[in-house]
């Protein structure tokens, strides 16, 4: 089974819109913790956000949320205000177990091509 | 945060021969890692190299295909050996540090081989 399921391979919104990119993810341990990156077509990958399956609030970080409801499994990225800078891929990873070692390798999902248009 | 310089940042080569890619972070980190991304597809793990010992592969890549080092805590190369143009991919090198649960990423090296 997958492990991060991104379903949306490609979105088209316009310039100023909120978007949502939708992740749902599959584990069985408790300690995990999700993450949202960002390419854009130079190849490099720029972490976003970052949420972990213990806390208690959704992360926040500028124009970036993570929508992150448990009992389904799913971890969504809004983007606020959406910029034409904001387009490029978008992938929802995950690291199980969590820890502040840094230790533990990522799981990607697909990822979703954001374009914005004018 | 750590900062990881990749090089080179793109190749061209020809089918049959090897291209070490060298991932240098600027501090020193515990594991780190090699992903490949395949034209138009996600980010999949080759290994994760570990100083002072053999480099841990997944399911699907060989060491004699990659071979890895990892000589100090902050440095590690990847080889692709004996290329096809099924490796025309981008490789990216990662680590994590101590205090930081994000992965950091190296700007990746986009290889085609011809």
């Amino acid at each position: 089974a997958q492990k991060i399921t991104q379903t949306q391979p490609g979105m088209f919104v316009q310039e100023k819109e909120a978007v949502t990119l939708d992740c749902t993810y599959d584990t069985s341990d408790p300690s995990y913790g999700l993450f949202w990156y960002k390419q854009p077509s130079s190849g490099e990958m720029i972490f976003l956000i970052y949420q972990g399956s213990y806390d208690q609030q959704n992360a926040t970080e500028g124009r970036y949320s993570l929508n992150f409801q448990k009992a389904r499994k799913s971890a969504n990225l809004v983007i606020s205000a959406s910029q034409l800078g904001d387009s490029a891929m978008y992938f929802c990873a995950m690291r199980e177990p969590i820890s502040n070692f840094g230790n533990e390798k990522l799981t990607f999902g697909t990822g979703t091509r954001l374009t914005i248009i004018p | 945060s750590a900062v990881i310089s990749q090089k080179p940042s793109r190749d061209i080569c020809q089918r049959g021969t090897s291209l070490t890619i060298q991932c240098q972070v600027d501090s020193q980190v515990t594991m780190m890692f090699w992903y490949r991304q395949q034209p138009g597809q996600s980010l999949t793990l080759i290994a994760t190299a570990n100083q002072g010992s053999e480099a841990t592969y997944e399911s699907g890549f060989v060491i004699d295909k990659f071979p890895i080092s990892r000589p100090n805590l902050t440095f590690s190369t990847l080889t692709v050996s004996n290329m096809s143009p099924e490796d025309s991919s981008i490789y990216l090198c990662s680590a994590g540090t101590l205090g930081h649960t994000e992965a950091f990423f190296g700007q990746g090296t986009r290889l085609t081989v011809v």
